[in-house]
């Protein structure tokens, strides 16, 4: 079955301990990319990558890293993690273009910082 | 920059009734893909139809069809014959051909009414 699987899908952490989110992908995507969203603020881009080793910053890197080693694999790594960064997380991933070009999403990770 | 609107935060339709979601975008390009996603309660992101921007006929899938106005750069949604399992977010989502980037706008949470 071709899915986006992300792991965990809840995580409660405090404030300064490091976390990451796994994302894995089976459909031989070249594109993926993290999202947070958050109420009255739609779905924003953290950081995506068009193919394995790059990766570039979305509209709201500050605070998160990630990296690209194989293409299935997309972690989004936060090193000291804030309050502020409390969030609905998603992964996604495309096929790079030309048809069939929506995104697959993975069933989101709820991040609480306290 | 691209941007995504969609002015309506809320709205609700009577179960069996027709609703229409609203969305613009801008953009510079005249190569695009046009979504629309539904995230029901259990969060999952879900695509609902799709729209090349070269295509001049309105996308449909079912109750659903989209309104594409291409020269007004309008994309609405179309839901006929309501019912309860609709009640959802709704985002509307630009991709440019460009640099494969997906844009979302707020999102307009539906409510059905039985």
């Amino acid at each position: 079955e071709a899915q986006v699987t992300q792991n965990p899908r809840y995580l409660i952490t405090v404030t300064g301990k490091k976390l990451t989110v796994t994302c894995s992908q089976n459909m031989n995507h070249e594109y993926m990319s993290w999202y947070r969203q958050d109420p009255g603020l739609g779905l924003r881009q953290i950081y995506y990558s068009m193919n394995v080793e790059v990766t570039d910053k979305g509209d709201v890197p500050e605070g998160y890293k990630v990296s690209r080693k194989e293409k299935r694999n997309f972690p989004l790594i936060l090193e000291s993690p804030s309050p502020n960064q409390t969030s609905l997380y998603f992964c996604a991933s495309s096929k790079k273009q030309g048809q069939n070009t929506e995104a697959f999403f993975g069933q989101g990770t709820r991040l609480t910082v306290v | 920059a691209q941007t995504v609107t969609q002015s309506q935060p809320e709205m609700s339709v009577q179960e069996a009734e027709t609703v229409t979601l609203s969305c613009t975008y801008d953009t510079s390009e005249s190569d695009y893909y046009l979504f629309w996603y539904k995230q029901p309660p259990s969060r999952q992101m879900i695509l609902v139809i799709r729209q090349e921007a070269y295509k001049q006929q309105n996308a449909t899938e079912n109750r659903f069809s989209v309104n594409f106005q291409k020269a007004a750069k309008s994309f609405s949604l179309k839901i006929s014959d309501s019912q309860l399992g609709d009640a959802a977010m709704y985002f509307c989502a630009y991709r440019g051909n460009r640099d494969d980037k997906i844009i979302f706008g707020k999102g307009t949470r539906l409510h059905i009414l039985p």
